[in-house]
């Protein structure tokens, strides 16, 4: 089955600086990622996702990159801000018409934005 | 719009026992998976129902089941109770709609099980 691999487990930045967070996939079939933050007490939300025939996409201050060949993606977030302290998760999934997705999440980074 | 509620937010049992889990998609969505999150294994995927099926299945014991009704709404049951089921299980909800692909899923703000 798919593996989804995140790094860095946590990342402290300054308040205006950038973030990166990377993951890899091993499925090559995966045809969807989506980015998700989850605050504490709060369900995931998802804020950005990418599908297999984009290499980039952007919202705002955030952006989230694909390289297929690679297998890995990554979210930038720039201009970071103290509420964009939180957990951020990729995840992958294989989309196909008519059949059921399942999500393969990474572990997950703890991402502080210091003031 | 509303988005996915699950009651209750947090429960407490014991060992052995059962809980059921309720989950409400956002309204006009007809697909509900559920998943598990703890510290130590993340988020995993248990299950998807569709159009009141179950369409896809994690890798999880048979003591965790579940069923979706015909207004959308899903349960997921867990019996015979173990320490290691104490987790944060969510719901998430997709507009899925037969063969239309659509990808987003939306997760609710979870059910707290404490298992003692």
């Amino acid at each position: 089955g798919e593996n989804v691999e995140q790094h860095p487990s946590t990342l402290s930045v300054q308040e205006g600086d950038s973030a990166v967070i990377k993951c890899t996939y091993s499925d090559s079939a995966s045809n969807y990622f989506p980015w998700y933050k989850q605050e504490l007490g709060k369900g995931p939300q998802l804020i950005i996702d990418i599908r297999s025939n984009v290499g980039e996409k952007k919202d705002q201050r955030i952006a989230v990159t694909l390289n297929k060949t690679a297998k890995h993606f990554s979210l930038h977030i720039t201009e970071t801000q103290p509420e964009d302290s939180a957990v951020y998760f990729c995840a992958a999934s294989i989309a196909l018409p008519g059949s059921a997705r399942q999500l393969t999440f990474g572990s997950g980074t703890q991402l502080t934005v210091l003031p | 719009k509303a988005g996915v509620t699950q009651t209750p937010r947090y429960l407490i049992k014991t060992r052995g026992q059962q809980v059921t889990l309720s989950c409400s998609p956002i309204s006009g969505h007809r697909s509900v998976s559920w998943y598990q999150q703890t510290p130590g294994q993340g988020l995993q995927f248990l299950f998807e129902y569709f159009s009141e099926t179950q369409r896809n299945k994690g890798n999880f014991p048979g003591r965790f089941s579940g069923r979706q009704f015909s207004n959308s709404r899903s349960e997921m049951n867990v019996s015979t109770l173990e320490l290691g089921d104490s987790a944060l299980y969510l719901c998430a909800s997709s507009l899925r709609t037969g063969a239309t692909i659509h990808y987003e899923q939306f997760f609710g703000p979870g059910t707290r099980l404490t298992v003692l």
